[in-house]
This record gives C-alpha cells, structure tokens and sequence, in this order.
C-alpha cells in the first residue's frame, strides 16, 4: 500500500508561471515532510521540508503549503523557470515508522517551457 | 557534490553474474542507506545501517547482499540477479536513524544497473 500519493505524474509549464505539485497521506504519525528534487542523472536532493505544526514554509520561490487536517501538503514553485525542470518527490515519516524510513511519492516530472 | 560518491555509475551484467556496488560517504554520517528507483514507482528501501549494524531489511530477496564494513562504506553484492532488477540504485547517508526529522538523507548520484 503506497503511504504517500502524489500527483500530478507530469507537469508542463510555462517560464515564469507556478507550478504545482500535490501530495496526500493517510498515516496520522507522520511528522515530518520533505521535498525532494532530481535531475537527470543524479540522486535526489532535499529542497525543503515542513513539520506539521507549521502551516507553510517558504524558501525562496519554493512554498510547502500543508493542511494537516486533510492530510495533504503541496509543493509551490512561483516563477518557474527552465533551471527547475526535473523530478520532484514528495516524501513522509514517523519516529514510529522505525529507522528514519521515508515513505516517497511517485514523482512529479516537471518541465517548464522558455 | 554530494559527500555520497556511488561506483559504478553503469553497470550492465548478466542473470549469473556476481558483482558488487559501491558508497563512500565523507559526511562523517552514521547510517547509510540503500534504496531501490524504478521508473514510476516509490524510491524503495532496501536495507539500513546504523554505526555499521543493520537496522533494517525490507523484505529484500537473498540475492542482494549488503555489507558496511565501516560507517563511510556501504557495499550491495549481485548475484543472480533477475531482468526486473534493472533500476537504479541509490546510496543516501543521514547522522543518524534516531532523529528523524532533524537531519535529512544525503543521496548519491547511483548506479544504472541493467541485467541482460
């Protein structure tokens, strides 16, 4: 069963415009969040991370907005540009789910077009 | 760069050959990972270990064996391994397992394995 459901699969957006990366989760232990970026050819890379007593987190153009009550949490890109095209996962976990285990989402494959 | 260096970038064997996968973390961690990334699933968690212990196997066939002979190193040992194998295969480092949301997980770049 996968504990963390993200959407969309791809996304295509135009430079300068926001992107928008959506994830869902239903284990209520969860307490900690992150984002993480891949490109081509290369491991993922934390980007941000939010922990729920938070509502949002803003590290430069990148937001995580998180709704603790729907158990959902999504990643805001303002003024995409070129340089953001890559995968991005969202990603979970617990104390409770034993070994700093991250339960990942599927992946979002973002191209932003010049 | 990382602090995680993965060797070999590609690898491409065969169904009965033996081969092994390497991580060097120069982070001063103390837990490594290994996780599996094929194309439109989950990154995976194969196995952890914590000061050179395993800590964690998740249900990982018999085929893929770890080892982590110091807590910079983390090998992953092949052998007769299966087509759907193929995937890419990626080493993270963190300080620790017990703080979870303190420290993040460091990724290599990984190795493209691929089983003709």
């Amino acid at each position: 069963q996968q504990q963390v459901k993200q959407s969309p699969q791809s996304l295509i957006v135009q430079k300068g415009g926001i992107s928008i990366i959506n994830c869902a989760y239903e284990n209520t232990a969860f307490d900690y969040f992150p984002w993480y970026q891949q490109f081509p050819g290369k491991g993922p890379a934390l980007l941000i991370a939010i922990r729920p007593d938070v509502s949002e987190k803003k590290e430069g153009r990148f937001t995580i907005s998180f709704n603790k009550s729907a158990k959902q949490f999504s990643l805001h890109i303002m003024d995409s540009q070129p340089g953001d095209s890559a995968t991005y996962f969202c990603a979970a976990s617990s104390r409770g789910t034993g070994a700093n285990n991250l339960f990942f989402g599927t992946g979002t494959r973002l191209t932003v077009i010049p | 760069e990382t602090g995680v260096t993965q060797t070999p970038r590609h690898l491409v064997m065969g169904m009965t050959n033996k081969k092994s996968l390497k991580c060097e973390q120069h982070l001063g961690h103390n837990a490594m990972y290994w996780y599996k990334q094929s194309a439109k699933k989950p990154l995976e968690l194969m196995f952890v270990y914590s000061l050179e212990e395993r800590v964690e196997n998740n249900s990982v066939p018999s085929r893929f064996s770890p080892e982590c002979p110091n807590s910079s190193h983390l090998f992953l040992h092949l052998h007769t391994l299966q087509p759907e194998d193929s995937a890419l295969y990626l080493c993270a480092s963190s300080q620790d397992i017990n703080r979870v949301g303190n420290q993040p997980q460091h990724f290599g770049d990984g190795t493209r394995l691929s089983i003709l």
